[in-house]
């Protein structure tokens, strides 16, 4: 079964300060790995998806398939990254169903 | 493209009402996905469709909820009767076929309120 873990349920940070949101995964086979976030009230977005290993907004997730992790991560978090962010993960060996984490909301501070 | 609508936005209901939400897909996406979120469990997938034939239920929480898609364009979750516990928000999401990587599109959710 799959499976995505999310540890922290919330992170406060100051802005300007860095932000690692923690992402674990379960699965037997060859993940296919995402970011959404989910500004207030809103529908969630893709944030990043890990073959295209680029950089949106300032964040990046590396692929670490040794830890079978995919933490999300920005150097100087802004006000407006203030959102609930979505770990999820998908892949043939599931039928494509993306399996999502339970979020972490991540509050910047002024 | 509109993208994925959903319809109502909002519903407020009484106890055991019938409910139905209404979610039109993405042209040409061929796998459907109805999520329901709240703050104490999440977001999660309740079923999903690929080529309009229900794939994985698993998620359904019992017999109050069913979902149908009668064609590539459209398709239902209802929850007769309704509780409650079945406040949340309801999303509908689309995915293009094929390729590692693709992405699903998220609607903008039904609210749904039980009293």
């Amino acid at each position: 079964a799959q499976r995505v873990t999310q540890p922290e349920k919330l992170l406060s940070v100051f802005k300007g300060a860095p932000v690692e949101l923690k992402c674990n995964y379960s699965y037997s086979g060859s993940p296919e790995l995402f970011w959404y976030v989910q500004y207030s009230r809103q529908r969630l977005q893709l944030l990043l998806r890990h073959i295209s290993r680029e950089s949106i907004k300032g964040f990046t997730a590396d692929l670490n398939k040794g830890e079978t992790s995919f933490h999300l991560k920005k150097p100087f978090a802004q006000e407006e990254d203030s959102a609930m962010y979505y770990c999820a993960l998908s892949g043939q060996a599931a039928g494509n169903k993306l399996t999502f984490g339970g979020g972490t909301r991540v509050l910047v501070k002024p | 493209d509109a993208g994925v609508i959903q319809s109502p936005r909002h519903e407020v209901t009484e106890m055991g009402q019938e409910v139905t939400l209404r979610c039109k897909p993405i042209s040409g996406h061929n796998s459907l996905f109805w999520y329901r979120q709240t703050m104490m469990r999440g977001l999660e997938l309740l079923i999903y469709f690929n080529n309009n034939v229900p794939i994985d239920d698993s998620g359904m929480p019992e017999d109050r909820f069913s979902a149908k898609m009668p064609n590539a364009s459209f398709s239902t979750l209802k929850i007769q009767p309704s509780e409650p516990r079945d406040s949340a928000v309801y999303f509908c999401a689309s995915r293009p076929q094929g390729a590692v990587g693709n992405t699903i599109y998220f609607g903008e959710g039904s609210w749904l309120t039980v009293v």
